[in-house]
């Protein structure tokens, strides 16, 4: 297993509401990268986390935000919560921001489920 | 950008056959492609990977073959076992984003 670690294992939050994801690096990594997959379907990039700044962005709206804290681990935060928002949520971590370079190792990820 | 698909969606195969998974990418600057093993209510895990320098890398019984002419790249898993059922996926990448196939579930009966 990997040292990345999610929480929640899973939520269920409302229309409307507001969530926030968390993610525990691996040791020694300084990039975390957040993933949105829906079932049946391949993980979705939504953005990434180098050295405390966003280095990157998916296809997602601007209610889809995030953080890197001095520790390297990281959340993402998401308001005004729609059904279709629910999926399993995937943060990986790894050395450096280019997966050509660095292998990016998932977490369990956070199941949420939007009613 | 880039974008990755990924050919069957489902496969089933007894025990013992080879399973092939094949996938294509759309951008020509890619030169690095994992492969993910995904079970059921479980993280995704990097089972092997190719960068663009070669066309061939082997680990026991798996194995992944690269055309970059063609912009394709396979994945073989020899003598499967009922552990190897799962969702596998193939990914490409777009500078520090991995671009992920839609997934191939593969079913070893014994």
């Amino acid at each position: 297993e990997t040292g990345v670690t999610q929480s929640p294992t899973h939520l269920i939050k409302t229309r409307g509401q507001q969530v926030t994801l968390r993610c525990s690096s691996q040791s020694g990594h300084n990039t975390v990268s957040w993933y949105q997959q829906a079932l049946g379907q391949g993980p979705q990039f939504i953005f990434q986390y180098y050295r405390e700044e966003e280095n990157g962005r998916g296809n997602f709206p601007p209610r889809f935000s995030g953080l890197q804290f001095p520790n390297y681990s990281s959340e993402l935060n998401v308001n005004a919560l729609e059904l279709d928002d629910s999926a399993l949520y995937l943060c990986a971590s790894s050395a450096s921001p280019l997966p050509s370079t660095d292998t990016q190792y998932f977490g369990p990820g956070t199941r949420l489920t939007v009613l | 950008g880039e974008n990755v698909e990924q050919h069957p969606s489902t496969l089933s195969v007894q025990e013992g056959d080879s399973a092939v998974i094949k996938c294509t990418y759309s951008d020509s600057a890619s030169n690095y492609f994992p492969w993910y093993k995904q079970e059921l209510g479980k993280r995704p895990q990097l089972i092997i990977d190719i960068r663009s320098n070669v066309g061939e890398k082997k680990d026991q019984r798996i194995a992944v073959t690269l055309n970059k002419t063609a912009k394709h790249f396979s994945l073989h898993i020899t003598e499967t076992q009922p552990e190897d059922s799962a969702v596998y996926f193939c990914a490409g990448h777009n500078t520090d984003k991995l671009i992920f196939g839609t997934g191939t579930r593969l079913q070893v009966f014994p």
